[in-house]
């Protein structure tokens, strides 16, 4: 079984700051990964994704992401928040094939100038 | 844009009626995915085609049914609407193979659907 767990519904930030947006993962095989950022109003978008090769997965926007299986954690970070990364961040789980992919419940960010 | 259409982005319409989502995939990708995002219940998964069939089903209500077309775009009928089914209605599509990142959803930018 799967599952993904985002450990804090909300993150605030000041603008320059550094970002940490904390996910835990369950599955019984190795996994898929994936971060995708939702802002308002806007359709889902993937930001990084995880497949067993490099553990550390560089994405858009300068986030990354290191994937530590001995802690079952896939946390995304960014050295230097902008206000534009304001928005919704999902973490998801998925199995090979992508016929059983779990998301997280999300993570907003708010970013203070 | 994502390559993943949807129609219509906004469709206000009352309880007990039936409404049609409509979603076309990525151009190449054998898989469409229906979400429900709503404020109290967050992301959920509905329902996954896989060219032409069912291939998982998530917290679908009886009253919505889905399908994937021949030429692979798929629509969501919801029926006999409630207050609660408002919500933005996701479509995303992904590959049909792990080697063409069948993992990697791509999302529509979603329709969002207003129950009065």
């Amino acid at each position: 079984a799967q599952s993904v767990t985002q450990l804090d519904s909300h993150v605030s930030v000041s603008e320059g700051t550094p970002v940490l947006l904390r996910c835990n993962y369950s599955s019984s095989y190795s996994p898929s990964l994936f971060w995708y950022v939702q802002h308002p109003n806007k359709g889902l978008q993937l930001l990084l994704k995880y497949t067993s090769a490099a553990t550390l997965v560089k994405g858009i926007n300068g986030f990354e992401a290191e994937f530590k299986k001995s802690e079952t954690s896939f946390h995304l970070t960014k050295p230097s928040a902008h206000m534009s990364d304001a928005a919704e961040y999902f973490c998801v789980v998925s199995n090979t094939g992508g016929f059983k992919t779990i998301f997280g419940a999300g993570t907003r960010l708010f970013v203070k100038a | 844009d994502s390559g993943v259409t949807q129609t219509p982005k906004h469709l206000i319409t009352a309880t007990g009626q039936r409404v049609t989502l409509r979603c076309s995939p990525r151009s190449g990708d054998l898989s469409v995915y229906w979400y429900q995002q709503s404020l109290d219940q967050g992301l959920q998964f509905l329902i996954q085609y896989y060219n032409g069939e069912e291939r998982a089903k998530g917290n679908i209500l009886e009253r919505f049914s889905a399908q994937q077309f021949p030429d692979l775009h798929s629509e969501l009928n919801l029926s006999s609407l409630e207050l609660g089914d408002s919500a933005l209605y996701f479509c995303a599509s992904s590959g049909g193979t792990a080697e063409s990142g069948a993992n990697v959803l791509t999302f529509g930018a979603g329709s969002r659907l207003t129950v009065l």
